[in-house]
């Protein structure tokens, strides 16, 4: 079972509120990353994180920012929301140690609803 | 050209039968191939890699890899009702930033599998 986790799951706020997601894994894995990822659509790859104090935007241009102070944490912060950044966003890490495989362990989700 | 195509389906067998999941990627060096299953609501799931030409199996899942035709594809076979899901192709490749590895996900293609 993955230590990947996620939070809040569920988060209704108003427009202009900033917001902060959560996400913390347990596994000491160098790489993060955060997706975004509407009902029924592909998962887009928005921030990724090598390592501590290395970020970068990812495929899929975002008004988020993130940042990775510490190994296990890679927090997504939005300064003032929209109702167009509502949508499931998913965090995930990976180790390096073979690199064939990187399985990608993904925590649950936080689903972001801006009214 | 998207660099992962798959068949957004919906892909409906009936129980028992053989489920049959494809995905062309675009870049030759690509590395490592992954299949994902995503039930609806929740995070992607590893359940299968592969990395060199021809079969792998695991249990009732079959991976093919033909790098010269650029596909991988996946099999169930006795397909049950918690088969039903959303299976997403990935493929590792070269090309990331800063020369680490890029992995991208297909659309992914819904199963049904019915009683």
């Amino acid at each position: 079972e993955a230590d990947i986790y996620q939070t809040p799951r569920y988060l209704v706020i108003g427009t202009g509120k900033k917001i902060t997601l959560e996400c913390s894994q347990t596994m000491g894995h160098d790489k993060m990353y955060w997706y975004q990822q509407d009902p029924g659509m592909e998962l887009h790859l928005i921030h990724y994180s090598y390592g501590v104090n290395s970020t970068e935007k990812g495929d899929l241009s975002s008004e988020s920012t993130v940042s990775r102070i510490r190994t296990e944490h890679f927090p997504l912060t939005l300064e003032s929301a929209r109702p167009s950044h509502t949508s499931q966003y998913l965090c995930a890490s990976k180790s390096d140690r073979n690199s064939y495989t990187g399985e990608l362990f993904f925590g649950e989700g936080s689903r972001l609803t801006v009214l | 050209q998207k660099e992962v195509e798959q068949n957004s389906g919906p892909l409906s067998v009936p129980e028992g039968a053989i489920a049959s999941l494809n995905c062309t990627y675009s870049d030759r060096g690509s590395q490592s191939f992954f299949w994902y299953r995503q039930y609806s609501g929740k995070s992607p799931e590893l359940i299968m890699f592969i990395y060199s030409n021809g079969d792998k199996e695991d249990g009732r899942f079959t991976a093919q890899l033909n790098k010269a035709s650029q596909y991988v594809s996946l099999l169930i076979r006795d397909s049950q009702p918690s088969d039903s899901a959303t299976y997403l192709c990935a493929v590792l490749s070269g090309g990331g930033a800063g020369g680490g590895n890029k992995l991208t996900f297909g659309t992914g293609t819904q199963l049904k599998v019915e009683l």
